[in-house]
């Protein structure tokens, strides 16, 4: 069974400092790129960070460029992302999900989000 | 980035009615876009990818057509578990922006 289960979210003060954890099971996490995506209170989804399988590169949302660090480490079938300088519009549900790449008959490939986790919350308030 | 942009914003409909979202693209991003459901206290759930293929399990009353910059996603007839929220999702280009989303409210 494919699971990916989140971890890490609590209450933090404003300019403080949390780590997520999301725990991968029943597939190679090492040749999956993973993603964060978040949804605050009342609003939609918003994408957060990529990470490409092997660490090679990262992708953040503008939003949160320069502040969150997404990382992984394969030998624990881990991904984290750091927050770091939070502010009180960080607060949301971070959820984090597998990149699979579908091939198309055409012989293109895409990209989808297909595994998601149940999701961290995080509170930015003092 | 990609802008992606969602309308409605939400719907109001009645169970067997046939409704269709929309979603465009700020540039052309192929059939690069993706579908998700989204329900209160439940994880995302992948619909759709490559614009109108139908993910592993999911019903064939969804239907999901469109390239380039204009996209929809069609209920043939809305059932009683469709009633949730919905993005569409480019992957065309990082970072893969997501659509604000359409709620589809009971009537």
């Amino acid at each position: 069974q494919v699971h990916l289960v989140e971890s890490g979210g609590g209450v933090v003060q404003p300019g403080r400092s949390l780590r997520l954890s999301c725990a991968a099971s029943g597939f190679t996490f090492s040749t999956y790129g993973m993603h964060w995506v978040r949804q605050a209170p009342g609003k939609g989804l918003e994408y957060v960070a990529v990470i490409w399988h092997d660490g090679s590169d990262k992708y953040y949302a503008d939003s949160v460029k320069g502040r969150f660090t997404i990382s992984r480490d394969n030998s624990k079938s881990t991904l984290y992302l750091q927050l770091n300088s939070l502010r009180a519009e960080d607060t949301a549900v971070y959820y984090c999900a597998r990149g699979e790449n579908f091939y198309a008959s055409s012989g293109h490939i895409t990209n989808a989000l297909d595994i998601w986790g149940q999701g961290t919350m995080v509170t930015v308030s003092s | 980035d990609i802008q992606m942009t969602q309308s409605p914003s939400s719907l109001s409909a009645s169970i067997g009615d046939r409704v269709t979202i929309t979603c465009r693209a700020s540039q052309n991003i192929s059939f690069y876009l993706n579908w998700y459901q989204l329900k209160p206290g439940n994880a995302p759930k992948l619909l759709i990818h490559a614009a109108s293929t139908l993910h592993n399990g999911v019903p064939s009353r969804f239907n999901g057509s469109g390239s380039g910059t204009d996209f929809t996603l069609t209920f043939s007839s809305l059932q009683p578990e469709d009633f949730a929220a919905y993005y569409c999702q480019q992957s065309y280009s990082n970072p893969p922006t997501f659509g604000h989303g359409t709620k589809v409210e009971i009537k």
